[in-house]
């Protein structure tokens, strides 16, 4: 069956430093990840998503993921943290045999000033 | 273009009564998936529907169950509540869904319910 594991509940960066937030899957088939972010008393918004190809995923407010098929890992990250981007992330993989959705626990996001 | 609306976005039952959630999803998308959130147990997949057929179904009692209408409307019900019932509901809409496509889930705000 697939899955994500999000390693850690909490990460605390300061502003302006890089964050780096975990995620590693297992799947039967081919991967499909994705990450999205949630807000408070809100739904989820998508950020990126690795299908095929290129191993450096770029998305939504400048987040990159980067997909390691050996260390099955997925790791979300930021070259420059911002308040603003205190949330709670999560992780979610996709197979192609399977095909619903299935997402990690998340990692609540806080970036102090 | 108007994103998954979700409907209501708040309400108070007590045990066993029933509820009924209602989510339209965004103009053309076919699939509608159903997701409990909980702090003790996160994101859990409920079930999927798509062109009014469920595609797929998570691990809950048979008391969770849902439709989806022809015009790709879904609704989920959930018959003699349980205090572990309380939470955020989530539906979510994509363009063709599981199996077929490697699109992402849009979501809605989510119906948040609480049971007493």
């Amino acid at each position: 069956a697939q899955s994500v594991a999000q390693p850690e509940d909490q990460v605390n960066v300061a502003e302006g430093n890089p964050l780096t937030v975990k995620c590693t899957y297992s799947v039967s088939g081919n991967p499909y990840l994705f990450w999205y972010v949630q807000y408070p008393n809100r739904g989820l918004q998508f950020l990126l998503k690795y299908i095929t190809g290129d191993n450096l995923v770029k998305g939504s407010y400048g987040f990159e993921a980067e997909f390691n098929k050996s260390q099955t890992s997925f790791h979300l990250k930021k070259p420059s943290a911002l308040v603003s981007d205190s949330a709670l992330y999560f992780c979610a993989v996709r197979d192609d045999l399977r095909g619903d959705m299935r997402f990690g626990a998340g990692t609540r996001l806080t970036v102090k000033p | 273009k108007a994103g998954v609306t979700q409907t209501p976005r708040y309400l108070i039952k007590t045990r066993g009564q029933q509820v009924t959630l209602s989510c339209s999803p965004i103009s053309g998308h076919r699939s509608v998936s159903w997701y409990q959130q909980t702090p003790g147990q996160g994101l859990q997949f409920l079930f999927e529907y798509f062109s009014e057929t469920q595609r797929n179904k998570g691990n809950f009692p048979g008391r969770f169950s849902g439709r989806q209408f022809s015009n790709s409307r879904s609704e989920m019900n959930v018959s003699t509540l349980e205090l572990g019932d309380s939470a955020l509901y989530l539906c979510a809409s994509s363009l063709l869904g599981s199996g077929f496509g490697t699109g992402e889930l849009f979501f809605g705000e989510g119906s948040r319910l609480t049971v007493l």
